[in-house]
């Protein structure tokens, strides 16, 4: 099956600054999806984007499909960014599976 | 409001009593999708359900069983629960596979912990 591969594993910023997150997948997708897990477990979505940019707000992700590889953007970090990114991959050969990496863990201090 | 529920938030229970938590959507979702949560391991998918009257195992499906007769509803059944599967468990649904946007949403979570 796909591999799916976070990084970086942590990332500890101060409030302010810009990160960019990366997910590398191992296979052809058709479906890719960003999420975010506050310190209360609540799992949001932040994208779907199997390919191209989007962006909302302070977020922006970019999807080069051809390349495997997805990246998170964070601007002007706050500390509600905190929590855990987790991508999410799925693939056009099982299109009821969706595959998550392991997460990067955001701090981000005042 | 557009939600996935989950009930209950929280279920302390014993070994080898059936238990069954409770996953409704509002949003007319055609898929939905259940996962637990480890340390260490993230998140892995259980069962889903492409739609009604229509399931198929995810990666970790064994210990579970599912349901969807209805849309809205697909209900997780431990029917005999050991302690290898406290773990914290979402609900996910979405539209249909090739739906303009397939967002997944997920419900709060419920924390399951098998004596």
């Amino acid at each position: 099956g796909i591999q799916v591969e976070q990084s970086p594993p942590d990332l500890i910023l101060q409030e302010g600054a810009n990160s960019t997150l990366r997910c590398n997948f191992s296979d052809s997708v058709n479906n890719l999806q960003w999420f975010h897990q506050n310190p209360w477990g609540q799992l949001i979505n932040l994208f779907y984007i199997p390919s191209g940019t989007k962006q909302n707000g302070r977020l922006s992700a970019t999807t080069v499909a051809t390349e495997r590889y997805s990246l998170l953007y964070i601007s002007s970090s706050q500390t509600t960014d905190s929590g855990v990114y987790f991508c999410a991959v799925g693939s056009p050969s099982n299109t009821g599976k969706l595959i998550f990496g392991q997460g990067t863990t955001l701090q981000v201090k005042p | 409001e557009a939600q996935v529920t989950q009930n209950p938030r929280y279920l302390i229970t014993v070994t080898g009593k059936k238990l069954t938590v409770t996953c409704s959507q509002n949003m007319n979702h055609e898929y939905m999708s259940w996962y637990r949560q480890d340390p260490g391991l993230g998140l892995r998918q259980i069962y889903y359900s492409m739609n009604v009257e229509v399931t198929d195992k995810g990666d970790v499906p064994e210990g579970y069983k599912v349901s969807r007769k209805e849309k809205r509803n697909f209900p997780l059944i431990l029917e005999s629960p050991s302690p290898n599967q406290t773990s914290l468990y979402f609900c996910a649904s979405r539209p249909f596979v090739g739906a303009t946007n397939e967002k997944l949403f997920f419900g709060s979570g419920t924390q399951l912990s098998v004596l």
